[in-house]
């Protein structure tokens, strides 16, 4: 069965310095969504794409924040400089076109530790 | 901003009893979904109930939507140990605006 595969897993950095999460949806999807979890909380919108264009950005820090997917399939999100509060579960999510009606289907998230 | 709110936080059941989540929402919605989160993983998807659907069955899995009081509820029937995980609400198309969860434990 076909996943959403993200990559590292785990990152743990100090304050100041920059990170990077990889991601690759399911082959075939169009649209692509990174949402951030604080722990004990429900995830929250970072940023959705619809192929290589971005659909909405509106929650996403962008004086330390990016995100590209320059050629419609994988996905970047950096964060530069990491802050303390950026200590969260990022997750990867991918449906298939119809981003109303479709499935969204999850990675398996990068735990990030800001020390 | 979160959009819904589950009940309760926590829930703690034993094996083969039924486990009921609640959720309220906010604003008008399309559909309304429900995933599960196992410890440090990623989301899995449930169910997905219509606006003009009252119920719907998966499995062992109930769900039911009260549009006129914004809520919902996911019934999980003769629960297992490895139902034990977060189940949260979410609302909206493309943009998934979750709840809290609630943290299903059941024991075996």
């Amino acid at each position: 069965e076909a996943e959403v595969a993200q990559s590292p897993r785990y990152k743990i950095t100090e304050k100041s310095q920059a990170v990077a999460f990889w991601c690759d949806p399911i082959s075939g999807h169009a649209t692509l969504y990174w949402y951030r979890q604080i722990l004990g909380q429900g995830p929250e919108l970072l940023v959705q794409f619809q192929d290589e264009s971005v659909v909405d950005d509106s929650q996403l820090p962008k004086d330390r924040f990016s995100a590209e997917r320059l050629k419609g399939v994988d996905s970047t999100l950096k964060i530069q400089p990491a802050e303390l509060g950026d200590s969260a579960m990022y997750l990867c999510a991918s449906s298939l076109r119809d981003y109303n009606t479709d499935t969204q289907y999850f990675g398996p998230g990068t735990r990030l530790t800001v020390l | 901003s979160q959009q819904g709110e589950e009940d309760p936080q926590a829930l703690s059941i034993q094996e083969g009893e039924n486990a009921t989540m609640n959720c309220s929402y906010k604003t008008s919605i399309n559909n309304l979904q429900w995933y599960r989160q196992n410890s440090g993983r990623g989301l899995v998807h449930l169910i997905l109930i219509r606006s003009n659907e009252r119920e719907k069955h998966s499995g062992r899995l109930r769900v039911t939507l009260d549009t006129s009081k914004k809520s919902s509820s996911l019934l999980i029937t003769a629960s297992r140990a490895a139902d034990t995980a977060s189940y949260f609400c979410a609302t909206g198309g493309g943009k998934l605006i979750f709840g809290q969860g609630t943290e299903l434990s059941v024991k075996p």
